[in-house]
């Protein structure tokens, strides 16, 4: 039961322009979200989280979006830079477990195109 | 800050045979979760530990232990290899839980042949 999920396997977006991530969560007890990015031989690296009690998180270039009626979070990049290709993973967790758990959906590779 | 290590970054072992795997979170981080990473399968949380005890365990077979030092390094242990526990091993801290985000290490990469 993948209760995060990425539907999108890749992305490909030019250099300057918007990449837009998308995950959809099935738990409702999920309260804490997160974006790590990933480079081939090197662990992921955190990127930007949201709280569920916002709706909105921006970091420079990065802005996370909840909407939790539809259970679903979009990671933005703007603008998209080549050094910004990755596999990009979103992850959740139940913060009343009060544990180290993530779950992780499966990856989506993003590639910007000079 | 130093941060998370893991030794051996490569393995390669054959089926039926044990392996151990070490992690060395950042300094003062008290939480280590471990993961495995598979292609189409995303990062598979294996166990947290927590001041050396484990708080939390996914869905892994009994194959797959782990435990946690007095000064926080960490060891996951997988007995009797199969060829589906070929893999990326990832190893993560944190201060206290994920709300705070995790350090990833930059894993082991397990091959069983």
């Amino acid at each position: 039961d993948q209760q995060v999920k990425q539907n999108s396997p890749s992305l490909s977006v030019q250099e300057g322009r918007i990449s837009i991530l998308n995950c959809d969560y099935t738990n409702s007890m999920f309260d804490y979200f997160l974006w790590y990015k990933k480079y081939p031989a090197e662990g992921p690296t955190f990127l930007i989280s949201i709280s569920s009690i916002k709706d909105k998180n921006e970091d420079g270039r990065f802005t996370v979006f909840l909407n939790k009626s539809a259970k679903h979070l979009s990671l933005h990049i703007v603008p998209s830079q080549p050094g910004d290709s990755a596999v990009y993973f979103c992850a959740a967790s139940d913060g009343s477990s009060n544990t180290g758990k993530l779950i992780f959906g499966q990856g989506t590779t993003l590639q910007v195109k000079p | 800050k130093a941060g998370v290590t893991q030794t051996p970054r490569y393995l390669i072992k054959t089926r039926g045979q044990q392996v151990t795997l070490s992690c060395s979170p950042i300094s003062g981080h008290r939480s280590v979760s471990w993961y495995q990473q598979t292609p189409g399968q995303g990062l598979q949380f294996l166990f947290e530990y927590f001041s050396e005890t484990q708080r939390n365990k996914g869905n892994f077979p009994g194959r797959f232990s782990g435990r946690q030092f007095s000064n926080s390094r960490s060891e996951m242990n997988v007995s009797t290899l199969e060829l589906g526990d070929s893999a990326l091993y990832l190893c993560a801290s944190s201060f206290k839980g994920p709300w705070g985000e995790q350090y990833f290490g930059p894993g082991t990469r397990l091959t069983v042949t």
